[in-house]
């Protein structure tokens, strides 16, 4: 079956810990994504990625990092600079051509204390 | 900077009711725009997408249409099913990359 795995779906960490989320794709597309969910907001973007060993920061980048070292993996590290780290972490795919449709995976709920 | 809107924020249907959803946009420059359902808890599922050159996209009791010049959207659900309740996203995609959500309309529909 083709798709985008995320895990953990549950991670809890203490403040002041480093914590990395996995994405991984199946579909062969070239661009990922990662998005931030709060509550009652829509998705804000972390970072993208359109090729191996590429990316760019999108609009709430500070306090996070991410690496592209294969075309189907794509982590982000959350860390202790991120100042509200708690919130719904989702990660995104796409082809870079003809409709950049975009698909999600299921989504990893971190929660630090 | 684009900016999306949803309107209304939450709605309470009974079962059988048609209903409409809507989305606004402040650039009209889009490549194409997509509704998304969330469940509680869940990722997004994509519903339909529509590129800037079209008009409507259809997929079964769902219509979507889209008039980019002035900058709106709206989801169209026929005859609406205990089943539809979710929370509905609308994004738009500007230049073939990330997308630029709506805070979406969460819809709770009654038997």
């Amino acid at each position: 079956d083709g798709g985008i795995t995320q895990s953990p779906k549950y991670l809890f960490r203490k403040e002041g810990q480093n914590v990395t989320l996995s994405c991984e794709q199946n579909l062969n597309h070239d661009a990922m994504y990662w998005y931030r969910q709060d509550p009652g907001q829509g998705l804000r973007l972390i970072y993208y990625s359109q090729i191996v060993n590429d990316f760019q920061k999108g609009d709430i980048a500070e306090g996070y990092s991410v690496s592209r070292e294969k075309k189907e993996s794509f982590p982000l590290t959350v860390t202790s600079a991120q100042k509200n780290p708690t919130a719904f972490y989702l990660c995104a795919s796409s082809r870079l051509a003809g409709t950049y449709e975009q698909y999600f995976g299921p989504g990893t709920r971190l929660t630090v204390t | 900077k684009q900016e999306v809107t949803q309107i209304p924020a939450a709605l309470s249907v009974p079962e059988g009711e048609n209903l409409v959803l809507n989305c606004s946009f402040t650039d009209s420059a889009i490549y194409n725009l997509q509704w998304f359902r969330q469940d509680p808890g869940k990722g997004l599922t994509s519903l339909l997408l529509i590129q800037s050159s079209q008009r409507e996209q259809t997929s079964g009791r769902l219509n979507a249409s889209l008039d980019k010049s002035s900058g709106r959207s709206t989801l169209y659900i026929a005859a609406s099913q205990p089943g539809d309740s979710a929370t509905y996203l609308c994004a738009v995609n500007q230049a073939g990359t990330a997308l630029i959500f709506g805070k979406g309309t969460t819809l709770s529909v009654s038997s």
